[in-house]
């Protein structure tokens, strides 16, 4: 199976600046056509999981723009340009790629 | 509004079964791919299983596979996760979610526990 690496576990950051998760993945996560198939979700506390980026860098509807993916075949960021009070929970990556689908063990967000 | 509801949840002794129902509202449902993900109390996010749109093709995590089962009625708008054999370690919430995650529902809490 694909072993999905978050880093780090946890992270604290103050109102207004810059975060960013990093996700490893154990194999390429490159599709045919050449999509790489990496997705991120956000988990608020004590709500479902939302969908933040598919594919990469191609952010949900809804979405604000603060949110950004980037990466390439094993190594993929989530950045989060200015971070608001909102913002606090679980970030996952996630791969699409290879059977079985398989999360990264989570990030949790908080404010300083 | 888009709604995916999930429901059949609740306490199970080791060994039973139960079936999970997850009933879509507000997007064509039959053209989407459907999953089902878990999350154990306090745990990560599990994928545990995938159906196509047309039901033709699916998909299982070796967690399940075997004893957990996804099929979708699309005259119903519904997909279901049958799930026998349960053990202690299938406790946990489980979301049904459209097949590339643009819809979650609220989930529902499966308890094995005797």
């Amino acid at each position: 199976d694909v072993v999905m690496t978050q880093s780090p576990l946890s992270l604290a950051v103050t109102l207004g600046q810059p975060a960013s998760i990093s996700c490893r993945s154990s194999q390429s996560l490159v599709y045919s056509g050449g999509n790489i198939i990496l997705h991120w979700f956000q988990q608020r506390p004590g709500q479902s999981p939302r969908r933040l980026i598919f594919n990469l860098s191609y952010r949900a509807s809804g979405v604000p723009d603060r949110f950004s993916g980037s990466g390439s075949d094993t190594d993929f960021t989530l950045k989060i340009s200015r971070v608001e009070a909102e913002d606090v929970g679980l970030y996952y990556c996630m791969q699409g790629a290879h059977w079985p689908w398989t999360f990264g063990q989570g990030t949790k967000v908080e404010i300083k | 509004e888009v709604q995916l509801v999930e429901s059949g949840g609740g306490l199970v002794q080791p060994g039973g079964s139960l079936k999970l129902s997850c009933a879509a509202s507000g997007f064509t449902f039959s053209s989407y791919e459907m999953s089902w993900v878990r999350q154990a109390p306090g745990k990560d996010l599990e994928w545990i299983s995938f159906i196509t749109n047309s039901g033709g093709s699916k998909y299982h995590a070796d967690s399940v596979k075997g004893r957990f089962t996804i099929s979708r009625d699309n005259a119903k708008n519904s997909v279901y996760l049958q799930m026998n054999s349960l053990r202690a370690d299938d406790t946990a919430v489980y979301y049904c979610a459209s097949g590339h995650f643009e819809y979650w529902g609220q989930g529902t809490l499966v308890t094995v526990s005797s």
